[in-house]
């Protein structure tokens, strides 16, 4: 069974660009979660996916951030316009249940804003 | 909302010692600990997980214990070895809040020979 896969793996931005992550959640997998780790602080929630509806959002910093999950598959995470302080490791992860069910994260994308 | 603490930051141990992580929680409605272990370059991987009814639980080298009065839990691992080098994350997860992991800051193991 394949596991969380998030591209890309690396992403080099200029300020005021857009990037959009993509993660592919394990087959069958009903939840989806983004989080984010800024320059070695703890890792944050940003928000959970319960399907294709967005179960909790109280993490997402502000209105430049995006997340979608159509058709409750893969999940795009858009930054527009990105900022310094957007540059961190973006995590995703799942699980088939929700309550204190074993999320499994992906490898993560590691982004850069200069 | 749930505040977890972590400490230490750094842990730098003789290899066949045993380490010893401590975090705090602040929200009681939690009911769910589990602990990540991250090495360089990849995602957090789940170690081990412990529910609030439960004390203690082990499994091989790593054990973990909940005290629920004091709101504290510890991850212990025995025997170390160089393989067990790799930042660890406590997480909590409270009863109502989701699924969303409250995660400590993180500690950085390091297991010299």
């Amino acid at each position: 069974e394949a596991g969380v896969t998030q591209f890309p793996s690396h992403s080099v931005i200029e300020k005021g660009q857009t990037v959009t992550l993509r993660c592919d959640p394990i087959s069958g997998h009903d939840n989806l979660y983004w989080y984010r780790r800024v320059m070695g602080k703890e890792i944050k929630f940003l928000l959970h996916f319960v399907k294709e509806s967005k179960q909790d959002e109280s993490g997402m910093p502000n209105n430049r951030f995006l997340a979608e999950r159509t058709g409750g598959t893969y999940s795009t995470l858009k930054v527009q316009p990105a900022e310094l302080e957007d540059s961190g490791v973006y995590f995703c992860a799942s699980s088939k249940h929700a309550g204190g069910e074993t999320q499994y994260f992906g490898p993560g994308t590691r982004l850069l804003v200069l | 909302g749930e505040n977890v603490e972590q400490h230490p930051s750094t842990l730098s141990v003789q290899e066949g010692d045993s380490a010893v992580i401590k975090c705090t929680y602040s929200d009681s409605a939690s009911n769910y600990f589990p602990w990540y272990k991250q090495e360089l370059g990849k995602g957090p991987q789940l170690i081990i997980d412990i529910r609030s009814n439960v004390g203690e639980k082990k499994d091989q080298r790593i054990a973990v214990t909940l005290n629920k009065t004091a709101k504290h839990f510890s991850l212990h691992i025995t025997e170390t070895q160089p393989e067990d080098s790799a930042v660890y994350f406590c997480a909590a997860v409270a009863t109502g809040g989701g699924n969303k992991l409250t995660f400590g800051t993180g500690t950085q193991l390091k297991v010299e020979l």
